[in-house]
């Protein structure tokens, strides 16, 4: 079946940017998906990218996607404690409707 | 605020009883909803593709006699686990699809709260 890979743990200093990779196997993904999960919550949206972009960017967030080497990438500008959170890579395959996740990236701020 | 509501957000049950969870949509109709299921440290694994009015679609490996999913309306689907065990203790995750737009053609996924169920 079709992958998504992140590594498990990255850590900066507050007001440094944050840089999250990911990288997926699917040729056919439509949409490339960055999810937000704080402790004992659910997923957030935090924002998306069409397979056909190369970079989508609101507010301190911005995405990258580099669709030749599957390698997709989540910036978070200007890091804040309220950051701290899993945050996921996913994807959805042309014609299906499921999506496929990456383990998550937990992501710690220091003050 | 949640488009998608789950409930209850913790359950602690005896071993061998049954456990409802709701999940609902709260500004749309979904025809599609999708259960997750989360091990500490682990990203979620798809259970099910619960479709409304119809029977759920199961993912291999998950028994749909033990875990049962009725989507009832088009605004609710509920999952039972059904003669709950200790292993099945694990954070529980739905998902419902919004209707396509424009900016988001194959309709855009809100996730609910989730589920931590707790077997004793």
């Amino acid at each position: 079946g079709e992958d998504v890979e992140q590594s498990l743990f990255l850590s900066v200093r507050e007001g440094d940017s944050s840089v999250i990779n990911c990288t997926y196997t699917d040729s056919s993904s439509t949409y490339l998906y960055w999810y937000k999960q704080e402790p004992g919550a659910g997923l957030q949206l935090l924002t998306y990218i069409f397979s056909n972009m190369d970079m989508k960017q609101d507010q301190r967030l911005t995405v990258l996607l580099n669709k030749k080497d599957k390698h997709l990438s989540l910036r978070i500008a200007d890091t804040q404690t309220g950051d701290s959170a899993i945050y996921f890579c996913a994807e959805i395959g042309a014609g299906s409707y499921q999506l496929t996740f990456g383990k998550g990236t937990k992501l710690s701020v220091i003050p | 605020g949640a488009v998608v509501s789950q409930h209850p957000s913790r359950v602690i049950c005896k071993s061998g009883t049954s456990v409802k969870i709701e999940c609902r949509s709260l500004d749309f109709q979904a025809t599609t909803m999708f259960w997750y299921r989360q091990f500490p440290k682990q990203s979620l694994m798809l259970m099910a593709t619960s479709n409304e009015g119809s029977k759920a679609t199961y993912e291999q490996g998950v028994e749909k006699d033990k875990f049962l999913i009725n989507h009832a309306s088009l605004t609710l689907s509920t999952l039972t686990v059904t003669s709950a065990h200790p292993e099945d203790s694990s954070f529980y995750i739905c998902s419902a699809r919004a209707p396509a737009t424009s900016g988001v053609p194959s309709g855009e996924l809100f996730f609910g709260e989730g589920s931590r169920l707790t077997v004793l």
